[in-house]
């Protein structure tokens, strides 16, 4: 079975500054992908980043960037220099050896102009 | 298409009713899944595709749910004898192979909302 935990139900942050929202999971598989999904009111959910398990190097996508702390099953998204177009709930994904995803509860975060 | 698309995109109906919410994924994608989405939760995932066969089917609730899709492309999931606490919003995503790790384009939902 593999879990996904986001324990910020919310968050909040001024436009500009730079915001991180954790997220920590558990899986028995040796290779597995993590991915971080944005879903704005609208709610077409939308591919944020993704992080491959067996590559160490940190993912980034322009403003977003991860922490993959793999020992410890953490993978939290920074969101640099926030705007108000970042406002929207967000999931964290993990899939593993095969296709199901398993998504966490998901972290609304509010920009704040 | 552009991107995946969803209809009906909401849908009221009367408990005891059947209905079909269709998913017409990304032209090219193999793969294809169906999760609900219920309010304050996070996705629930029912059913994955790969091609018209679904190899998991683990996630739907009941035997009231179904799903198919023909012609590797279009498919619909089917609530039969809809119950109130079927209200939610159905997601249906697709990705270009079955590759776990290539990351999901996902539609807008379908709102179903079970009176």
């Amino acid at each position: 079975a593999q879990t996904v935990t986001q324990s910020q139900p919310e968050m909040s942050v001024q436009e500009a500054e730079t915001v991180t929202l954790s997220c920590t999971y558990d899986t028995s598989e040796s290779d597995y992908y993590l991915f971080w999904y944005k879903q704005p009111p609208s709610r077409q959910m939308i591919l944020v980043i993704r992080q491959e398990a067996y590559k160490q190097q940190n993912a980034t996508e322009n403003r977003f960037s991860v922490n993959f702390q793999k020992a410890a099953k953490s993978f939290s998204l920074k969101i640099s220099d926030s705007q108000l177009g970042d406002a929207a709930m967000y999931f964290c994904a993990l899939s593993g050896g095969y296709q199901k995803v398993t998504f966490g509860i998901g972290t609304k975060l509010q920009v704040i102009p | 298409g552009a991107g995946v698309s969803q209809s009906p995109s909401n849908k009221v109906t009367e408990k005891g009713k059947d209905v079909e919410l269709r998913c017409d994924p990304i032209s090219g994608h193999t793969a294809l899944y169906w999760y609900r989405q219920s309010l304050g939760q996070g996705l629930e995932f029912l059913i994955y595709f790969q091609g018209n066969s679904a190899p998991d089917k683990s996630g739907l609730p009941s035997d009231r749910f179904s799903a198919e899709r023909t012609g590797g492309s279009v498919s619909t999931l089917t609530i039969q004898r809809t119950q109130q606490e079927d209200s939610a919003v159905y997601l249906c995503a697709s990705s270009f192979s079955g590759t776990s790790g290539v990351g999901q384009y996902f539609g807008p939902g379908t709102r179903l909302l079970v009176l």
